[in-house]
């Protein structure tokens, strides 16, 4: 299976852009970037995914490195209800998603 | 729309007892899922199901068995439960299981077996 390489923590302010990568130098062609999130105490909940192009959606933008061996999770301006973890995933042909240890990004006032 | 309910929210089990947890969605939803979350790890899937009266295996099935009767529900069984299953049940469910299609979470079943 494809893996996925994050920095286990990350801090930000309130209102401050946040960027938060992924390494993924294994990736294959047909492999799409899934982001999810874990808010404490609740299930994942899906953030975004890509597969070539930058994309963007109201929770948070997705960056992707040209030779698509990283991306970049940009949320651009972090609130207290953002602070969670952060799973950047692989999706590939089947049914599992298969989730790492993710980001885990504390959000200060 | 309720999206994805799990029944119950909690549980105390002692070792060989026997429990169904129960998923359920109302987005008609094809596939759906059970995961297992152990403290300070991703989650890892138990079993899955593709369609009505299917299922399959997944990562860590052993000790659970699952049953999908009806489209909208998914029953995860612990037959005779032991204390390496205390961990948090989350149920999730796709469209489809292509490789774009999300998947929406359940809150979470905390399970301790004792």
């Amino acid at each position: 299976d494809a893996k996925t390489t994050q920095p286990n923590s990350m801090e930000s302010n309130e209102e401050e852009p946040v960027h938060l990568p992924c390494n993924h130098s294994t990736i294959s062609g047909t492999d799409y970037i899934h982001w999810y999130r874990q808010l404490p105490s609740q299930g994942p909940e899906y953030v975004i995914h890509g597969l070539t192009s930058n994309v963007n959606n109201r929770m948070a933008s997705l960056a992707i490195a040209e030779d698509r061996k990283s991306s970049t999770l940009i949320l651009h301006r972090a609130t207290l209800r953002d602070a969670a973890v952060y799973y950047c995933i692989l999706k590939q042909a089947g049914t599992a998603l298969i989730f790492g240890k993710g980001t885990t990004l504390s959000v200060s006032s | 729309n309720a999206g994805v309910t799990q029944t119950p929210k909690f549980r105390v089990l002692k070792t060989g007892q026997s429990m169904t947890l129960l998923c359920a969605q109302d987005m008609n939803h094809e596939y759906m899922y059970w995961y297992r979350q152990d403290p300070g790890m991703g989650l890892r899937l138990i079993h899955y199901s593709v369609g009505e009266g299917t299922t399959a295996k997944g990562e860590v099935p052993d000790g659970y068995n699952v049953s999908r009767l009806k489209k909208q529900n998914f029953l995860l069984g612990l037959e005779s439960a032991a204390p390496s299953q205390t961990s948090v049940y989350f149920c999730a469910s796709s469209y489809r299981a292509g490789i774009s299609y999300e998947q929406y979470f359940g809150p979470g079943t905390r399970l301790t077996v004792t």
